[in-house]
């Protein structure tokens, strides 16, 4: 059975810090994806990492695939209060499975 | 190209009464899969449908549960005799293709009274 881990569940941070998020998971794919979810509201694609070694950017965040390691990451950088949400990674084998999420919130 | 849409996008039913939440795939989509969200909780799996045929059902409760994606119309989450553990949000995704990206609806968002 496939599992998508992430970690941490919960993380509260100061604007301006950098900070990772991580995501592990127990399959051969190579296709990981991040998502954003704002309370009540759908999940926003936030970027499609499709090979080993795969590094997307946009703004502040920016995301990584190692499928050797089974693990993707999500790097903020200079976090800002906007950015508070709750983050997803799902790995895709047939079917999109989702780890727990992240629940980011960041403090001005 | 209109996204995934899916009605209603509230629903209020009491407890033993029966909900059906619809999916309207892209156009082009032939690929359906729906989620159950609960509260302060991640996307949890429920079964992958290709037009008429379920795929993977692992996801779905063994009773009460059923889902279904006609030839033609959109695709049917149904569930019978509501409870309250039902209570939760519901995606649809879809995509063109076994494997390719897919996109997620707004949610229809279930409250058992």
């Amino acid at each position: 059975e496939l599992k998508v881990e992430q970690n941490p569940l919960f993380l509260s941070m100061q604007e301006g810090k950098n900070y990772t998020i991580y995501c592990n998971y127990s399959t051969t794919s190579d296709r990981l994806y991040w998502y954003r979810q704002d309370p009540g509201k759908s999940l926003e694609s936030l970027f499609v990492l499709l090979s080993n070694g795969a590094v997307k950017q946009e703004g502040r965040l920016m995301a990584s695939l190692d499928t050797k390691a089974r693990l993707s990451t999500l790097h903020i950088t200079a976090a800002v209060h906007d950015l508070s949400a709750t983050y997803f990674c799902a790995v895709d084998e047939d079917k999109i499975i989702f780890g727990k999420g992240t629940r980011l919130h960041i403090l001005p | 190209n209109a996204g995934v849409m899916q009605n209603p996008r509230h629903l209020v039913r009491r407890r033993g009464q029966e909900a059906r939440l619809r999916c309207s795939p892209m156009k082009g989509h032939s690929h359906v899969y729906w989620y159950r969200q609960l509260p302060e909780e991640g996307l949890k799996f429920m079964v992958y449908l290709q037009k008429e045929n379920i795929i993977d059902e692992s996801g779905m409760p063994k009773e009460r549960f059923s889902a279904e994606f006609p030839k033609e119309g959109p695709s049917i989450l149904r569930i019978q005799q509501v409870v309250r553990g039902d209570s939760a949000a519901y995606f649809c995704a879809s995509s063109p293709n076994r494997g390719s990206e897919a996109f997620f609806g707004q949610g229809t968002r279930l409250t058992v009274v």
